[in-house]
């Protein structure tokens, strides 16, 4: 079992739409939570940081965290084109251990 | 606060020569790690320097060094390249470390091996 399970997509949504993201995770240790954005031809560019379970909500963003599932999800609300890109979700021990899903690529269709 | 600066942003070298790529990291961040990203493995760890010390060291051959400098700038080095190695090489820096603040990552150098 990989340590961080993310599916790559392609995801393909309307203008306007809600867009959920998911990974999952086998390592338990894991506390420090990411999601990062990157378009093509640039760098990840960090997008969420929580720490532990729970919600998180930046703008349209929100960030979930479910330890008790070893599951994380990123959700964009009222998606715009500007939003195509690929996310990453990374996470982290805190100590000696950060791993990186494989990114799941996102359309948003005008 | 400028962010990470890699340059150059495009590199294209044959195989057998040796390449050096260089990073600056943000201003006040003193580590800075080194990844590899292809479109089939993702992302993957090369290494972490922290007030200039290699602190950790991903799975990858001796020909790929680094080194960090007293201003916390780093650069990486890549000997006897070959055609595999042909990736987006990215730095990200942060405040104390990898694992308990967050990575904050330039926009890459693309090598291309030929």
């Amino acid at each position: 079992q990989k340590e961080v399970e993310q599916d790559p997509g392609p995801l393909s949504v309307p203008e306007g739409a809600i867009v959920s993201l998911n990974c999952t995770y086998s390592n338990s240790a894991f506390q420090y939570f990411m999601w990062y954005r990157q378009y093509s031809r640039k760098g990840p560019e960090l997008l969420m940081y929580t720490y532990s379970s729970g919600n998180k909500e930046d703008g349209r963003f929100t960030a979930q965290v479910d330890k008790s599932s070893k599951y994380i999800s990123l959700f964009i609300r009222d998606s715009q084109p500007s939003d195509s890109a690929t996310y990453l979700c990374a996470m982290s021990d805190g100590n000696n251990r950060l791993a990186f899903g494989k990114g799941n690529q996102v359309v948003v269709i005008p | 606060k400028a962010g990470v600066t890699q340059t150059p942003r495009y590199l294209i070298k044959t195989r057998g020569q040796q390449v050096t790529l260089s990073c600056s990291p943000i201003s006040g961040h003193r580590s800075v790690s080194w990844y590899q990203q292809t479109p089939g493995q993702g992302l993957q760890f090369l290494f972490e320097y922290f007030s200039e010390t290699q602190r950790n060291k991903g799975n990858f051959p001796g020909r790929f060094s680094g080194r960090q400098f007293s201003n916390s700038r780093s650069e990486m080095n890549v000997s006897t390249l070959e055609l595999g190695d042909s990736a987006l090489y990215l730095c990200a820096s942060s405040l104390e470390g990898t694992y308990n603040s967050p990575l904050h990552f330039g926009n890459g150098t693309r090598l291309t091996v030929t």
